[in-house]
């Protein structure tokens, strides 16, 4: 089937304006998992979902940055109030359980903030 | 918590071998996995390694440690192809992963 798919896959607004970005899973992964990277530095992970609920949000920097997962299958990050430190490719991954499978991840979406 | 350590940049050449480190420290151990990254594209998988040993997958093969808190990944017979940034990785928890800084190869011809 299909993989994991995320849109937009550049994303560049405003300093201080509202983005939404969408994560739609591989069919039948309970788990899905947000993640930031930036340029030249490893995922950093920020939010992890078992099917609708937030089981581990500790990664998420402050409280501008929202996620859900409504149906339990696609999953919408949230920002606020951007800033241009929020620059940086957000990945989205899932897995078929969460406990120590592998993880298939999404090509990502570009944010820039100007 | 977790810690994980990776040299930054490699190159090598054609057809030659290279042996890519990860060292980590960690509360509590559930496997460890290697991830391949080509620029702008999203991590795909490459191995899964939870007991000691080599585990040898075509032209690659990862080996761990754990009483040594040590993995590497081996690439032999390199193709251009194979430049890209090698990602290591460990479940916290078993569930979300905390990622190495990631080590960027580059193959030259």
């Amino acid at each position: 089937g299909a993989g994991v798919s995320q849109t937009p896959s550049n994303k560049v607004t405003e300093k201080g304006k509202y983005v939404e970005l969408r994560c739609d899973p591989i069919s039948g992964h309970t788990a899905l998992y947000w993640y930031r990277q930036s340029l030249g530095q490893g995922p950093e992970f920020l939010i992890y979902f078992q099917g609708t609920g937030a089981a581990d949000d500790s990664g998420l920097p402050n409280d501008r940055f929202f996620a859900v997962r409504p149906e339990g299958s696609v999953s919408t990050l949230k920002i606020q109030r951007t800033e241009r430190g929020d620059s940086a490719m957000y990945l989205c991954a899932s897995s078929q359980t969460g406990t120590g499978d592998i993880q298939y991840f999404g090509a990502g979406t570009r944010l820039s903030v100007l | 918590g977790q810690n994980i350590d990776q040299p930054t940049e490699m190159t090598a050449t054609e057809g030659a071998i290279v042996q890519i480190n990860c060292t980590y420290q960690t509360s509590g151990f559930n496997g460890l996995f290697w991830y391949q990254q080509h620029a702008g594209e999203a991590p795909t998988f490459l191995s899964y390694n939870v007991l000691d040993g080599l585990e040898e997958k075509g032209r690659f093969s990862s080996f761990l440690s754990r009483s040594k808190g040590y993995s590497y990944l081996l690439l032999k017979e390199l193709q251009m192809k194979d430049s890209a940034s090698y990602l290591c990785a460990v479940p916290r928890g078993g569930q979300n992963f905390v990622f190495g800084p990631g080590t960027r190869l580059s193959v030259l011809p």
